[in-house]
C-alpha cells in the first residue's frame, strides 16, 4: 500500500542541524510533491516548502529560507528536509506529505518529532 | 500573510451537525479554489477530509462537507458521531508569496 515513512526522532543542540528522510513506497516518488509541515508540541500545523520530487525544484515559505534545504534521491525513492541553526522553538513533529496537483495531501507520513535542547 | 481564522473550539451532540468556518482574504480562501480540510486524532497524523473546497477524496463519508463564500470556507459535518472529535485544520493555497497556508485549527468536542 501507499505510504510514507520516516526517520526516528531526533535530538540536537542549539546551532545545529538536522536532516529528516521520507521514503514512499507503493508509488514512484518523481509522480507526486513532497511538502513538509511542522508541528510544535500543542500547535497548529506550519508549512515549510516543497519540492518537486521529478524536476528537484523547490519552493520554502519565507520563514524558513535561507535555513531549510529540501531534496530527493529518486534511486531510492526518498525525499529529505534538512533544517539548520536549531533553535529551541525548532522542536516540533515535523512531517511529510504528498500532493498530486493541488493541495490535497493525502498521504503522510508518520512523523519524526525534532527536540531541540542544551 | 497570517494563519487562516478558525474559531478555537466547537461542539455537539451525536447526530447533530456542526460548521466549522475557515476565513482567509481575497489573497488565498477567496481567490483560488484550493481549500482543504484535514482531521487529526491526538498523536496521529493529519488526515485528509476535502480538497479543492468540497471534493471528498475515496473512503471519506460523505456526512464531511465542503463549501465556500467569498474568503471564508467551511467544513460541515453532519450526523455527529463520537470519534469525529478531534481537531481539524483548514489549508489555502496563497499565491507565489505565501503558497501554502493552515489554520490555526478547530478543537471539535462531541457532547
Amino acid at each position: 500500500q501507499v505510504q510514507l515513512v520516516q526517520s526516528g526522532p531526533e535530538v540536537k543542540k542549539p546551532g545545529a542541524s538536522v536532516k529528516v528522510s521520507c521514503k514512499a513506497s507503493g508509488y514512484s516518488l518523481t509522480v507526486y510533491f513532497i511538502h513538509w509541515v511542522r508541528q510544535a508540541p500543542g500547535q497548529g500545523l506550519e508549512w515549510m516548502g516543497w519540492i518537486n520530487t521529478n524536476s528537484g525544484g523547490t519552493n520554502y515559505a519565507q520563514k524558513f529560507q535561507g535555513r531549510v534545504t529540501m531534496t530527493r534521491d529518486t534511486s531510492i525513492n526518498t525525499a529529505y528536509m534538512e533544517l539548520s541553526r536549531l533553535g529551541s522553538d525548532d522542536t516540533a513533529m515535523y512531517y511529510c506529505t504528498r500532493s498530486l496537483s493541488s493541495i490535497d495531501f493525502d498521504c503522510w507520513g508518520q512523523g519524526t518529532l525534532v527536540t531541540v535542547s542544551s | 500573510q497570517s494563519a487562516l481564522t478558525q474559531p478555537r473550539s466547537v461542539s455537539g451532540s451525536p447526530g447533530q451537525s456542526v460548521t466549522i468556518s475557515c476565513t482567509g482574504t481575497s489573497s488565498d480562501v477567496g481567490g483560488y479554489n484550493y481549500v482543504s480540510w484535514y482531521q487529526q486524532h491526538p498523536g496521529k497524523a493529519p488526515k485528509l477530509l476535502i480538497y479543492d473546497v468540497s471534493k471528498r477524496p475515496s473512503g471519506v463519508p460523505d456526512r464531511f462537507s465542503g463549501s465556500k463564500s467569498g474568503n471564508t470556507a467551511s467544513l460541515t459535518i453532519s450526523g455527529l458521531q463520537a470519534e469525529d472529535e478531534g481537531d481539524y485544520y483548514c489549508c489555502s493555497y496563497g499565491g507565489t508569496n505565501t503558497p501554502i497556508l493552515f489554520g490555526g485549527g478547530t478543537k471539535l468536542t462531541v457532547l
